[in-house]
């Protein structure tokens, strides 16, 4: 059984305050995405990888920074929280052009 | 980056009544995807379509891809209380395996 699992279903912040977002997979996926999502816009992708310690910038990387040690895991960092960051954060990967999974995703408040 | 538009944003109906959701671009699309998401959780993948003019059944849901594989439509027959959730398009460009979100149908179907 396929899976994707973020670190944080809930979490609340504060504005200024460095914020780790966590998502691991264990289907050895080699693309793993970040995405944003808001109502009435969508999904809105951050960034993505394609391999282990690369990334690209996806639609909307503006405050966001990540990072891929592992093939299996990666990490959205948030560098100084800010308000208009309040989002509900959704991890997926997927292999090639294959079925893309995702996570249950993180519902981040920033206060 | 290319644009998908979809219709409606909302959609609330009564059992039994049949709705069709749509999905639309200037941009063509290697493939094109649809996804359901309930509440709490990610979205999950109901069916790709990839052929220009290609019909996909899944039981009560027909899905089809246009001609020129810009557009897609999600066609539900005499929908059910459990269709209820979150419905995504998503294309995939002709290069690199991202995928850009429509922004989504909040559907309702009423007991």
């Amino acid at each position: 059984d396929v899976k994707v699992t973020q670190s944080s279903r809930y979490l609340v912040k504060r504005t200024g305050e460095k914020v780790f977002l966590e998502c691991v997979q264990d289907m050895d996926h080699e693309n793993m995405f970040w995405y944003r999502q808001d109502p009435g816009l969508g999904l809105r992708l951050i960034y993505f990888s394609y391999d282990v310690k690369m990334k690209e910038k996806g639609d909307i990387p503006e405050g966001y920074s990540v990072s891929r040690e592992k093939k299996e895991r990666f990490s959205l960092i948030l560098e100084s929280a800010s308000t208009n960051q309040t989002s509900m954060y959704l991890c997926a990967s997927r292999e090639g052009r294959n079925t893309q999974y995702f996570g249950p995703g993180t519902r981040l408040t920033v206060l | 980056t290319q644009l998908l538009e979809q219709s409606p944003q909302f959609l609330s109906i009564q059992e039994g009544e049949n709705l069709t959701v749509y999905c639309n671009s200037s941009s063509v699309f290697s493939s094109l995807q649809w996804y359901r998401q309930e509440p709490g959780e990610g979205p999950v993948l109901l069916v790709t379509v990839v052929t220009g003019g290609e019909v996909k059944k899944l039981k009560r849901l027909t899905f089809q891809f246009g001609d020129a594989r810009k557009d897609s439509s999600l066609h539900i027959t005499a929908a059910q209380p459990g269709d209820t959730g979150l419905y995504l398009c998503a294309g995939e460009e002709t290069s690199g395996s991202r995928l850009t979100f429509g922004e989504g149908t909040q559907l309702t179907v009423n007991p």
